[in-house]
């Protein structure tokens, strides 16, 4: 079955330190890659997107992601998180016109 | 440009009773998508329509789940009756038909008792 694996649950980080979400999916072939984050009673809000082109892609608010395609996978990061940056955080995945298969999400509480 | 309505925010049911749940996409979107988030998971795709037809049911339990999409603009997604496992926030999301990028709703957070 197709599925996304997120390896994180919740992580605790302090402000500015490095923050690196792996995200790993089941398919073979072409998909798009999303990162969506839902902050404290907010809606769900894409970060960031991969279609094509670079496999290094730059979102929203210093986020960016590298997708390996030899490893599967789609890891987001930023070099320095603020308090501001508390949220979940889900990857997801299609394949071209498919259903977008969502991870089972990634808490990041960051302390002040 | 207004974002994906839904409504109602909140709604708390006996098991065994019926609901159903609103979403106004963003215009122009010709697809919408109605998705299931129970407590510590993703969201899961229950309803996936293109305009007016249904693209993806296949992981609505069709025995008390229906949706339609009159006019290929507003949608109504509706339990009947409810159980408790349905508990979940319901999501509605809207896109162009192409590049696959998704805009969420607020969604309904629906609790069964």
């Amino acid at each position: 079955a197709q599925s996304v694996s997120q390896h994180n649950h919740h992580v605790i980080l302090s402000e500015a330190a490095s923050l690196e979400l792996g995200c790993n999916y089941s398919y073979g072939g072409t998909v798009n890659l999303f990162w969506y984050v839902q902050y404290p009673g907010q809606h769900l809000q894409l970060l960031l997107k991969y279609f094509s082109g670079d496999p290094l892609v730059k979102g929203i608010k210093g986020f960016e992601a590298e997708f390996i395609k030899s490893k599967f996978s789609f890891n987001l990061r930023k070099p320095s998180v603020q308090w501001s940056d508390t949220a979940e955080y889900f990857c997801a995945v299609n394949r071209k016109g498919g259903k977008l298969i969502f991870g089972q999400g990634t808490e990041l509480s960051v302390k002040p | 440009e207004a974002g994906v309505a839904q409504s109602p925010r909140y709604k708390i049911i006996e098991k065994r009773q019926s609901v159903a749940f609103w979403c106004n996409p963003i215009s122009g979107h010709a697809t919408l998508y109605w998705y299931q988030q129970i407590l510590g998971q993703g969201p899961k795709l229950l309803i996936q329509f293109q305009n007016n037809g249904v693209v993806d049911d296949s992981q609505l339990p069709k025995d008390r789940f229906s949706a339609e999409r009159l006019k290929g603009v507003d949608s109504t997604l509706k339990i009947q009756p409810a159980k408790l496992e349905d508990s979940a926030v319901y999501l509605c999301a809207s896109s162009l038909e192409r590049p696959y990028e998704q805009y969420f709703g607020p969604g309904t957070r629906l609790t069964v008792t």
